[in-house]
């Protein structure tokens, strides 16, 4: 049980659609980053956040936004979802912005586009 | 820009076997390294981080070494057991994000 807990667990929207997924970071831990697992691939970063502010990104377009809060919870929004947008969701929390400290991630949500 | 490769994508061995992961990177300039499980449809279990500094790693059953100026981290494996069954992903840490693996897959049979 890694203290990261992430809401929902599933979710299946429509193209065109907006969605938000929620992520509750390890107490104390002040950086929270998202990755998106396509089936069978490994992880890919889509951005960071550090104390509230945005603190890196991966190629994904604007309509992949993100909210950290004063609590350390975050939030990930897509606008305009498109099918390929179908993925699993992971939340990452770790502790110190960019000193690569360990990552511990949620279990994921799993967004379904039809 | 850093691409992380495991070899073998899939392994299916006996219960009991030592067996070892491979993980290799292309940019040496890393941080650290942490290999992860995964269990189907689930989320990531963080296994170990090895630090930049840090030749190697142990955690029970689980050895994991890194060599930065070849590119390459092995993940030993002691006495394979059905429950280490999973998808096995390695990952580096650059600036401030983690390039991940396409992952091996592993199935330990009884």
């Amino acid at each position: 049980e890694t203290g990261v807990t992430q809401s929902p667990t599933h979710l299946i929207k429509t193209r065109g659609q907006q969605v938000t997924l929620r992520c509750s970071s390890q107490s104390g831990h002040n950086t929270v980053s998202w990755y998106q697992q396509a089936l069978g691939q490994g992880p890919q970063f889509i951005f960071q956040y550090y104390r509230e502010e945005e603190n890196g990104r991966g190629n994904f377009p604007p309509r992949f936004s993100g909210l950290q809060f004063p609590n350390y919870s975050s939030e990930l929004n897509v606008n305009a979802l498109e099918l390929d947008d179908s993925a699993l969701y992971l939340c990452a929390s770790s502790l110190g912005g960019s000193s690569q400290t360990e990552a511990f991630f949620g279990q994921g949500t799993r967004l379904t586009v039809v | 820009k850093q691409e992380v490769t495991q070899i073998p994508a899939a392994l299916s061995v006996p219960e009991g076997e030592n067996l070892v992961l491979n993980c290799s990177f292309t940019d040496s300039a890393i941080y650290n390294l942490q290999w992860f499980r995964q269990d189907p449809g689930k989320g990531l279990t963080s296994l170990l981080l090895i630090q930049s500094s840090q030749r190697e790693q142990t955690s029970g059953r689980l050895n994991a070494s890194l060599d930065k100026s070849s590119g390459r981290s092995t993940l030993y494996i002691a006495a394979s057991q059905p429950g280490d069954s999973a998808t096995y992903l390695c990952a580096v840490w650059q600036g401030n994000m983690l390039t991940f693996g396409g992952g091996t897959r592993l199935m330990v049979k009884p």
